[in-house]
């Protein structure tokens, strides 16, 4: 069976530090894949994704994914984080065969950067 | 322009109560999917349509639970006799397509007593 674990359940960093939020997956199939975040009290709003191409895809505000496809990894990075990076962040995949596109979701890693 | 919207924000029922979840996608999109999100969980996959058909129900997890998208826009999830168990954020989404991207509302949070 898919699925998606994501190893920290908490990161509370200082602002202004790196961080990395780590997101592994299994899937016998090949996957697109999603970070999601959400913040207090709103809804699940997309991050960034890799559907294919480049392994490296980054968002508008300073977070990037590598795909690793060796290690079934798409861990999330930001080299300077700020208060308002505060939320939870959410790894996903969905499967190219084999399903009707429904995103498999990690448990979330609450990113909590203190001042 | 608008997003994918959801009501009611919050809903409190008794136990064995009948309630109805709404959802209203964004405009053209014929992808929309149901998923439910319990606390310190990820979501989890309901059910999907595509245009009025529920083309995988795979994720509902008992006949308690069932959902309609008559015209091919608005969805309902319906859920009967509900169960404290039930307690949850119900979350939309919807897409172009279905696969690559998916557009979420700001969720229903159903609270069953």
């Amino acid at each position: 069976a898919q699925s998606v674990t994501q190893l920290d359940s908490q990161v509370p960093v200082f602002e202004e530090a790196p961080v990395e939020l780590r997101c592994n997956y299994s899937s016998s199939v090949s996957v697109y894949l999603f970070w999601y975040v959400q913040y207090p009290n709103q809804g699940l709003q997309l991050l960034l994704k890799y559907l294919s191409g480049s392994t490296l895809v980054e968002s508008i505000n300073g977070f990037e994914a590598e795909f690793n496809k060796s290690q079934t990894s798409f861990h999330l990075r930001k080299p300077s984080v700020h208060i308002s990076d505060t939320a939870e962040y959410f790894c996903a995949v969905t499967l190219l065969r084999g399903s009707q596109g429904n995103l498999i979701f990690g448990k979330g890693t609450k990113l909590s950067v203190k001042p | 322009g608008a997003g994918v919207s959801q009501t009611p924000s919050n809903k409190v029922t008794e136990k064995g109560k009948y309630v109805e979840l709404r959802c209203d996608p964004i405009s053209g999109h014929t992808a929309l999917y149901w998923y439910r999100q319990s606390l310190g969980q990820g979501p989890e996959f309901l059910i999907y349509f595509q245009g009025t058909g529920a083309a995988d129900d795979s994720g509902l997890p008992n006949d308690r639970f069932f959902a309609v998208r008559p015209e091919g826009s608005v969805s309902t999830l319906k859920i009967q006799r509900t169960e404290r168990g039930d307690s949850a954020m119900y979350l939309c989404a919807s897409s172009p397509q279905g696969r690559e991207t998916q557009y979420f509302g700001p969720g229903t949070r159903l609270l069953v007593l």
